[in-house]
């Protein structure tokens, strides 16, 4: 069964670099989610993508990020200057289509993000 | 925007008993609901979820049901056994429709245990 893949699985930074969390969705999926996960907590919204313009954002999603669809497969997250707040888990998920028979988002497994 | 709300925070049951989450949602406009179990350290997996059309839905040991006047979703699993222990995970979402691209918004999860 085709499966949502991230790397790296663990990134460590110092605090004001710059990261790029990396997403392979499913091949035939069209929308694209990044989540985050702070330790202990629930997961949180980030940022959805369609036809290579995001749709919407959360207010966690500040200018420090952006996301990019380079190529045909992948999908990317990137924190411009980090900042230790920004310490958590990263998810990326793909769903196939808008219609109501394909609501499933399908998770990745995550990039753990440690910026000291 | 949506606020769903997630109880009990953690939850001990010994095994063969059954197990119920409760979740309220505040958005009259959501209609999609899933429910996510997540062991430690790996993604959000689906285990089930509900359309607004519908009342309950049951997949073998597990089943949701769903208030819209109320605005509240169970899930409920019998008879259950050690590797049901993980931290679960409802969520809200507008995702029906052509361009429904809608984000989940999770509760803030249970940890179920199963006492042996």
């Amino acid at each position: 069964e085709p499966e949502v893949t991230q790397t790296p699985s663990h990134q460590v930074t110092q605090m004001g670099q710059e990261v790029i969390l990396r997403c392979v969705p499913i091949s035939n999926h069209l929308y694209f989610y990044w989540y985050r996960q702070i330790l202990g907590q629930k997961v949180e919204f980030l940022v959805s993508f369609y036809n290579n313009e995001i749709s919407e954002k959360s207010e966690i999603f500040d200018d420090q990020f952006s996301v990019e669809r380079p190529d045909g497969s992948n999908f990317t997250l990137k924190i411009r200057s980090t900042k230790l707040e920004d310490s958590a888990m990263y998810f990326c998920a793909s769903r196939r289509t808008g219609t109501s028979d394909t609501d499933t988002q399908y998770f990745g497994p995550g990039t753990r993000l440690t910026v000291l | 925007g949506e606020n769903v709300e997630q109880h009990p925070s953690t939850l001990s049951v010994q095994e063969g008993d059954s197990a119920v989450i409760k979740c309220t949602y505040s958005d009259s406009a959501s209609n999609y609901f899933p429910w996510y179990k997540q062991e430690l350290g790996k993604r959000p997996q689906l285990i089930i979820d509900i359309r607004s059309n519908v009342g309950e839905k049951k997949d073998q040991r597990i089943a949701v049901t769903l208030n819209k006047t109320a605005k509240h979703f169970s899930l409920h699993i019998t008879e259950t056994q050690p590797e049901d222990s993980a931290v679960y995970f409802c969520a809200a979402s507008t995702a029906l429709g052509y361009f429904g691209n809608e984000k989940l918004t999770f509760g803030t999860g249970t940890r179920l245990t199963i006492i042996p």
